[in-house]
């Protein structure tokens, strides 16, 4: 199974509510990722997490929250956004968070702010 | 910092053969991937230089050379499912890795 699930596929939300985003892996990899990526742009990581430890914040704003309740679970939790936050989520994995090259991406949440 | 460069759009007639350039600056170097996103779809690995020189992988193969800060990945024999964008990504400057994205190149292959 080299599979990254998220769900939901499509999010539309206002800015004063709130929701989260999920993503699954169940191939034993040890690191997972969140990414944000805007039309025709490339994809921008927003949070790293290292055996179930986040590693990395790419100075994200408050409003999107991450959170890993075991090795095969990532979830994203928004709250507040802000209309420019419309973008796709990208969940990715890996082995492990460090030497290993490949990440396996999920089919992102395209998220609309209203 | 670090950046990525790549030419944001190549078309190519199919079956030709279509090369897509990267030129990166980046104060820690750990290796050039590449990425194949279609239009609504997931980025999927191609492949990955650590070392200069060509890899092949079936119709793709990638180049690196480090003194040049340079890389290229090579489509063979097209085929219009090849027309997607591609990334070219570096691991970041602690070796960690985390990928830092080029601008990508959207691929449109003709008939």
């Amino acid at each position: 199974d080299t599979e990254v699930t998220q769900t939901p596929k499509h999010l539309v939300m206002g800015m004063t509510n709130k929701k989260s985003l999920k993503c699954e892996q169940h191939m034993g990899h040890r690191a997972m990722y969140w990414y944000k990526q805007k039309a025709k742009k490339p994809p921008e990581l927003m949070f790293v997490y290292s055996y179930e430890k986040l590693s990395i914040n790419e100075s994200v704003p408050s409003r999107f929250s991450p959170e890993c309740p075991n090795s095969s679970l990532l979830n994203l939790h928004l709250h507040a956004l802000q209309p420019e936050d419309s973008a796709l989520y990208l969940c990715a994995s890996s082995l492990t968070g460090d030497g290993t090259y490949e990440q396996y991406f999920g089919p992102g949440t395209r998220l609309t702010v209203t | 910092g670090q950046s990525l460069e790549q030419p944001s759009e190549v078309t190519a007639v199919e079956g030709a053969i279509v090369q897509i350039n990267c030129t990166y600056q980046t104060s820690g170097f750990y290796g050039l991937s590449w990425y194949q996103q279609h239009d609504g779809g997931a980025p999927t690995f191609l492949s990955y230089n650590a070392l200069d020189g060509l890899e092949e992988t079936g119709r793709f193969s990638s180049f690196l050379s480090r003194s040049d800060s340079y890389g290229y990945l090579l489509l063979q024999e097209l085929q219009m499912k090849d027309s997607a964008s591609y990334f070219c990504a570096v691991r970041d400057q602690t070796g960690a890795n985390n990928l830092f994205f080029g601008t990508g190149t959207r691929l449109t292959v003709i008939p």
